[in-house]
């Protein structure tokens, strides 16, 4: 099925490092998603955008959903060793018919440097 | 836990055999979704409901596989002639009709497969 290019794949992080990661599509979606997963577990919802253009932050975590209705990116700022996992966006058009179909990226594995 | 609850949280089966999932969404949720999940890869869209309507399936849903949720609440995903290709995690996941629209879904823990 079709899934959104999610960079970096994987990365380390210091406790107190800044972190970055983004999200391009080649279709339009009029929502994007920022979830976390912990391995073992469901995905856990940590934003959500729903405008072009729109910056929302939560505590630590920004996102930003970029103009051209393509990309995504999500900031995570003095990051803490309980950041580690793995990071997934996702898009929704919610047009049309389709209100349940949610286009993930592979995940940006995130690691605490050895 | 008023969380959405799957069970098994493991399965291991031997190919051909027919396997079966739960679901149990949050109580409140109307809408619940079906994903699969394959290692290193995310969650791709299977299926979803609104209360007992199944509205949307994804190609990924081949003949083999059937969703049903005969009265709004729980649902189970059955995999009929397992193949060793359907080894992944099944994620069920709920939301509230009012916030769909958002997103916002809330998924379980997942019910891993694991086809010999």
């Amino acid at each position: 099925g079709q899934q959104l290019n999610q960079s970096p794949q994987s990365m380390f992080i210091q406790e107190g490092e800044d972190v970055s990661m983004n999200c391009t599509s080649s279709s339009i979606f009029n929502t994007w998603l920022w979830y976390k997963q912990d391995p073992g577990e469901g995905p856990v919802l940590l934003i959500a955008l729903y405008k072009a253009g729109e910056l929302t932050s939560n505590g630590r975590l920004t996102a930003q959903f970029g103009i051209t209705r393509k990309d995504s990116f999500l900031n995570i700022s003095a990051s803490i060793p309980s950041d580690v996992g793995i990071y997934f966006c996702a898009g929704a058009r919610f047009a049309g018919g389709s209100q349940g179909n949610l286009i993930f990226g592979k995940g940006t594995k995130l690691s605490v440097k050895p | 836990d008023t969380g959405v609850s799957q069970d098994p949280r493991h399965k291991i089966t031997k190919r051909g055999q027919n396997v079966t999932f739960r679901c149990d969404p949050i109580s409140e949720h109307n809408r619940l979704y079906w994903y699969r999940q394959t290692l290193g890869q995310g969650p791709e869209f299977l299926t979803y409901f609104q209360n007992e309507a199944q509205l949307e399936k994804s190609r990924l849903l081949s003949d083999r596989f059937s969703a049903e949720r005969p009265k709004g609440s729980f649902s189970t995903l059955e995999i009929q002639r397992t193949e060793q290709g359907d080894s992944a995690m099944y994620l069920c996941a709920s939301s509230d009709v009012t916030r769909a629209g958002t997103g916002e879904l809330f998924f379980g823990e997942g019910s891993r497969l694991t086809v010999l």
